[in-house]
């Protein structure tokens, strides 16, 4: 257990539909990545927020947005979504922005749009 | 960040060493490696980093070469439950405050065998 905690673990939706992913980071952590990982793109860093503030951007699409809440969990936004949206969205958390920090991954939001 | 190159796949004996290479001769002098394993569909684990020397925890040890152009993971005794895909990875230092995230390439896909 990482202790890193992503709900929910599976959701199914419609095309054009808007659905929300949380995650809640270990206690401690300040910072919060959202990774995608589809079957043809391997995993795909989509954003990163420390403290409440967003520190990097990836491949994320303008339909997708996320925030991070005083309490520091996180939710992902995901809007009009397509077929191709289906895939797994990973949480990471890590104490700060330092490169020899540690990312602890959750086990994942299963997403399948129909 | 240093692009790193793999093997696609690698088949190891449960109970033997499971040497796994990574190819990183662009890396500058303050990136660090890391590696994580992603067994199935999982969130990625991380297993172990390094900036210079020589590191070893209790899942692994990481080589790496003198001119830190190429590294490789070691799993002392391989085990069926060690199956998985692992992933090395180039980090870079975030600049001013910038986000610090990980970039995953294809890693390799290691199979251990009976």
């Amino acid at each position: 257990d990482s202790g890193v905690t992503q709900t929910p673990k599976h959701l199914i939706t419609a095309t054009g539909q808007r659905v929300t992913l949380r995650c809640s980071p270990r206690s401690g952590d300040l910072s919060v990545y959202w990774y995608q990982q589809s079957l043809d793109q391997g995993l795909q860093f989509l954003i990163q927020y420390y403290n409440g503030e967003e520190r990097a951007k990836g491949n994320i699409l303008e339909r997708f947005s996320a925030q991070q809440f005083p309490d520091l969990h996180s939710e992902l936004n995901l809007s009009s979504l397509e077929l191709g949206d289906s895939a797994l969205y990973f949480c990471a958390s890590s104490v700060g922005t330092y490169q020899n920090e540690k990312l602890f991954f959750g086990s994942g939001t299963q997403l399948s749009v129909l | 960040d240093a692009k790193t190159t793999q093997p696609p796949s690698m088949d190891c004996a449960e109970g033997r060493a499971a040497n796994l290479p990574c190819n990183h001769s662009t890396i500058s002098g303050n990136e660090y490696v890391y590696w994580y394993r992603q067994i199935h569909s999982q969130g990625p684990q991380y297993i172990i980093h390094g900036l210079k020397n020589n590191e070893t925890n209790e899942m692994a040890s990481l080589i790496i070469t003198e001119d830190r152009k190429s590294s490789t993971l070691i799993l002392p005794h391989a085990t069926l439950r060690d199956t998985a895909v692992y992933y090395c990875i180039v980090r870079t230092p975030g600049k001013n405050n910038a986000g610090n995230m990980l970039t995953f390439g294809g890693g390799t896909r290691l199979m251990v065998k009976p």
